[in-house]
């Protein structure tokens, strides 16, 4: 149990689908991120959010759509994907203010698009 | 090539046995941190260790910073079959918040 939980563990969809991953963290932490993971790729970082604020956008495209209502929960809206967006999506979560802070995974999603 | 990359790519040892793995990066850090990942499972952070400092120990783990030369090593003692992952360095850049760069990993497999 890592204090961070993500639903669904996993999810098939069409490209013309449009669904949502969820990701909450129960450490009190103020920072959250969502991270892609493909196969013999490092992980990238995607969106960052401080104090529900976004940060972040490393150049993703708008098919992905970043959510922070709090800051205990984080979502991944997810339409018209491609085939190269399937991939382990990957929520952390971390005490921001503090330097030298380790970040906090959850078990991702692991994302497959028809 | 990318900020941190890891190497070996993958290592196959026997329990009882060491394990080495190196990291390298680019640019200035503010720290840099060693995770593992179990097959299907998110990341684990391991250890820290900060800019400043060259050594830290943490039970079987010894990481070592070498800022001069951009790199770091990641040593596992009398490994475990248990030990059996994916190991990533990544380094934090921090730009104005906590920015961490990773590397591709190194897979460990730890035989009984």
């Amino acid at each position: 149990e890592t204090g961070v939980t993500q639903t669904p563990r996993h999810l098939v969809m069409g490209m013309t689908n449009k669904k949502s991953l969820k990701c909450e963290q129960h450490l009190g932490h103020n920072a959250m991120y969502w991270y892609k993971q493909s196969a013999k790729k490092p992980l990238e970082l995607m969106f960052v959010y401080n104090f529900k604020e976004q940060t972040e956008n490393n150049s993703v495209p708008s098919r992905f759509s970043p959510e922070c209502p709090n800051s205990s929960h984080l979502f991944l809206h997810l339409h018209t994907l491609q085939p190269e967006d399937s991939a382990l999506y990957l929520c952390a979560s971390s005490q921001e203010g503090s330097h030298n802070q380790p970040q906090h995974f959850g078990d991702g999603t692991r994302l497959s698009i028809l | 090539s990318q900020q941190g990359e890891e190497d070996p790519q993958a290592l196959s040892i026997q329990e009882g046995e060491n394990a080495t793995m190196n990291c390298s990066y680019k640019t200035s850090i503010n720290n840099l941190q060693w995770y593992r990942q179990n097959s299907g499972r998110g990341l684990v952070h391991l250890i820290l260790i900060r800019s400043n400092e060259r050594e830290k120990h943490s039970g079987r783990l010894r990481v070592t910073l070498d800022t001069s030369k951009k790199s770091s090593s990641l040593l596992i003692t009398a490994s475990r079959a248990a030990d059996t992952a994916s190991y990533f360095c990544a380094t934090d850049l921090y730009a104005g918040f906590q920015k961490l760069v990773f590397g591709t990993g190194t897979r460990l497999l730890v035989s009984p």
